[in-house]
């Protein structure tokens, strides 16, 4: 199996604070790039996803920053709330390649 | 609004039981997945099932079966409960397209968190 390695593990951010989530990954036949999110209790939900045609991708206070030659891939939360405390994942899949995924970064955002 | 349900939250079981889980989802999905999540681990996919009757195993299958004998369901079965199968089990679901067969985004179940004493 391929792949998705994902920092950090853990991650502690001020209210209002720029949250930072890397992931890297070797198949360069990938083609797809989810961001999950996942609150206590619950099923991951995506939270955003981009395609390695375009360099970024932002909605609202999120933004994901793909570099394919680097085979890198981050999101960015801006104006972190405590809302946002969850834990993100990220994944990569296409073509024949079932999704791959990150082990999860637990975001916590203190008021 | 797309729907993958879990036929429980929590579920406790003995050692050496036969466990069935169910999943079903509602928006005509050719692939389903089970996954197993423990802390520090992330996701690790089990099995997966891109069409009825049909099957592929995942990083872990030891320990499991998966039956899928009509499309919105797919079941993981745990012939004999052990007690190393304690964790919170994740069913998902994603649209096929044919130039890209797991290209799509992976709809989750709310999970159910099985206990294995």
């Amino acid at each position: 199996q391929q792949q998705v390695k994902q920092s950090p593990q853990s991650l502690i951010v001020q209210k209002g604070g720029i949250s930072i989530i890397n992931c890297a990954y070797e198949n360069t036949a990938f083609d797809y790039f989810p961001w999950y999110q996942q609150f206590p209790g619950k099923g991951p939900a995506l939270l955003i996803a981009i395609r390695p045609d375009v360099s970024e991708k932002k909605e609202g206070r999120f933004t994901i920053s793909f570099n394919k030659s680097a085979k890198q891939f981050s999101l960015h939360i801006m104006d972190s709330q405590p809302g946002d405390s969850a834990t993100y994942f990220c994944a990569a899949s296409g073509g024949s390649y079932i999704p791959t995924f990150g082990r999860g970064t637990s975001l916590i955002v203190h008021p | 609004d797309v729907k993958v349900t879990q036929s429980s939250r929590y579920l406790v079981k003995r050692t050496g039981e036969k466990v069935f889980l169910e999943c079903v989802q509602d928006m005509d999905h050719e692939n389903m997945f089970w996954y197993r999540q423990d802390p520090g681990l992330g996701l690790r996919l089990i099995y997966f099932s891109y069409d009825v009757k049909m099957k592929e195993k995942g990083d872990i299958p030891e320990g499991y079966s998966v039956s899928r004998e009509k499309k919105e369901r797919f079941s993981l079965i745990l012939e004999s409960a052990s007690t190393n199968q304690t964790s919170m089990y994740l069913c998902a679901s994603s649209l096929r397209l044919a130039g890209g067969p797991f290209q799509e985004t992976q709809y989750f179940g709310p999970g159910t968190r099985l206990l294995v004493l």
